[in-house]
């Protein structure tokens, strides 16, 4: 099993929609979780941590689930901006000396 | 406050040859780490620094060396480039603590030719 695993996609949705991915991840010890955007042949750019109780950051919602080992981002209603690779991020100690990337969701939302 | 700066932006190498890339920190910031993205894939892990020490090393040849200075700048040094070794190098930096998340500077594009 890979560190961290995400669906490649693309996912192609409608402006206004709902989506959703998840990423999982194979360390169980793992401490802190995030999720990043990408925008094409830009630097990642942090866009949510993702806390054990969940947490929400207008339409984002990231989700943990230590049980099962994934973590998942829900977009609302979602923008043509909104357009970019998602990448999930797993840090496996307590230590900051190496946090791992998943190779990222692509997301296209159509006008 | 001047975010992550990384120089030069582009390069461009011929295969044998030896290569710097540079990175400054956000001000305050004691960690910076490394990291190769090759095109449609994540960002690989390859160095992190914090207080000038090496905090960890990612599976890459020993081609591949860094350091940090006294002012947290840092620098990634590839030797004997190979065309594989084409790709987009990020620098990330930190405070430190694992919780942050990291700041990434716009990238160094080095080709390989």
């Amino acid at each position: 099993r890979k560190e961290v695993e995400q669906d490649p996609g693309p996912f192609n949705v409608p402006e206004g929609a709902t989506v959703a991915f998840n990423c999982t991840y194979s360390n169980s010890a793992s401490q802190s979780f995030f999720w990043y955007r990408q925008d094409c042949r830009k630097e990642p750019k942090l866009l949510m941590s993702v806390y054990s109780s969940g947490n929400e950051d207008g339409r984002f919602t990231a989700q943990l689930n230590r049980a099962s080992q994934y973590i998942s981002l829900l977009i609302r209603d979602s923008k043509l901006s909104d357009s970019a690779t998602y990448l999930c991020v797993v840090n496996p100690g307590l230590r900051d000396d190496k946090i791992i990337f998943g190779k990222g969701t692509r997301l296209h939302i159509l006008p | 406050d001047a975010g992550v700066t990384q120089s030069p932006t582009h390069l461009i190498k011929t295969r044998g040859q030896q290569v710097t890339l540079r990175c400054s920190p956000i001000s305050g910031h004691k960690s910076v780490s490394w990291y190769q993205q090759v095109l449609g894939q994540g960002p690989q892990f390859i160095f992190q620094y914090y207080e000038k020490e090496e905090r960890g090393r990612g599976n890459f040849p020993d081609r591949f060396s860094a350091r940090q200075f006294p002012n947290y700048s840092s620098e990634l040094n590839v030797n004997a480039l190979l065309l594989g070794d084409s790709a987009l190098y990020l620098c990330a930096s930190s405070p430190g603590a694992a919780n942050y998340g990291y700041t990434f500077g716009s990238g160094t594009r080095l080709t390989v030719v």
